[in-house]
């Protein structure tokens, strides 16, 4: 059964780093596009970033545009978020989730979730 | 805010029918396919319909989803106690070449 699993959440200061990683299996992970999605306390969900299965074509969200990078390491099974600048408005939980796309795309499958706190 | 609106919070009886409206635009809900998710506290999201009005296996039809022009509608029927959660639309943005999610409704039964 497909099974994904973030790691590497946790406290950071305002302008520090954090990488995200996100633990693939159950299927053939290059095959699809990969999504991170976050929820900031109390809020709801706002998609932030989507990779290609070969790791070619990127996107973001606006509000981390230039300082979050997605990447992708398909012989490890993994995705990463590297973020950069983070600001207090990055505090969220972080999902990773399979892009499934049929007539249009959509989210099937969502890992547990990472938290992510930046505060000082 | 979010680019999709939807009502804050919707409730009824168990037994009766919630209706829960999301509304966009012409560059998302207007030309591209929505989603459904329900987020019970604590947990990630569960995909509910996708395609407009399609369901995964093991999705119970009580749910069900539509679209007309730039808003789609989740239905829910028969509501249960257990149906009490967060329920967000999501579609693609073509202007914005990302993701959009609707702003979340929470569904209460009384």
């Amino acid at each position: 059964q497909v099974q994904l699993v973030e790691s590497g959440g946790g406290l950071v200061k305002p302008g520090g780093s954090l990488r995200l990683s996100c633990a693939a299996s159950g299927f053939t992970f290059s095959d699809y596009y990969m999504t991170w999605v976050r929820q900031a306390p109390g809020k709801g969900l706002e998609w932030v970033s989507d990779l290609s299965g070969g790791g070619t074509y990127t996107r973001y969200a606006d509000s981390v545009k230039g300082r979050f990078s997605i990447s992708r390491d398909n012989a490890r099974n993994s995705l990463y978020l590297q973020m950069n600048s983070l600001r207090a408005e990055d505090t969220a939980v972080y999902y990773c989730a399979r892009a499934d796309y049929s007539s249009g795309t959509y989210y099937h499958h969502w890992g547990q979730g990472t938290t992510v706190t930046v505060s000082s | 805010q979010s680019v999709l609106t939807q009502p804050p919070s919707v409730s009824a009886a168990p037994g009766q029918k919630v209706t829960i409206s999301c509304s966009g635009s012409s560059s998302n809900i207007g030309n591209n396919y929505v989603s459904w998710y329900q987020q019970l506290p604590g947990t990630a999201p569960k995909l509910l319909t996708y395609d407009n009005n399609k369901r995964p296996s093991g999705i119970p039809d009580r749910f069900s989803g539509s679209k007309s022009g730039t808003s789609a509608t989740l239905d829910i029927t028969g509501l249960q106690t257990g149906d009490e959660a967060d329920y967000y639309c999501g579609t693609w943005d073509t202007s914005l070449s990302a993701g959009v999610f609707g702003s979340g409704t929470k569904v209460t039964a009384l």
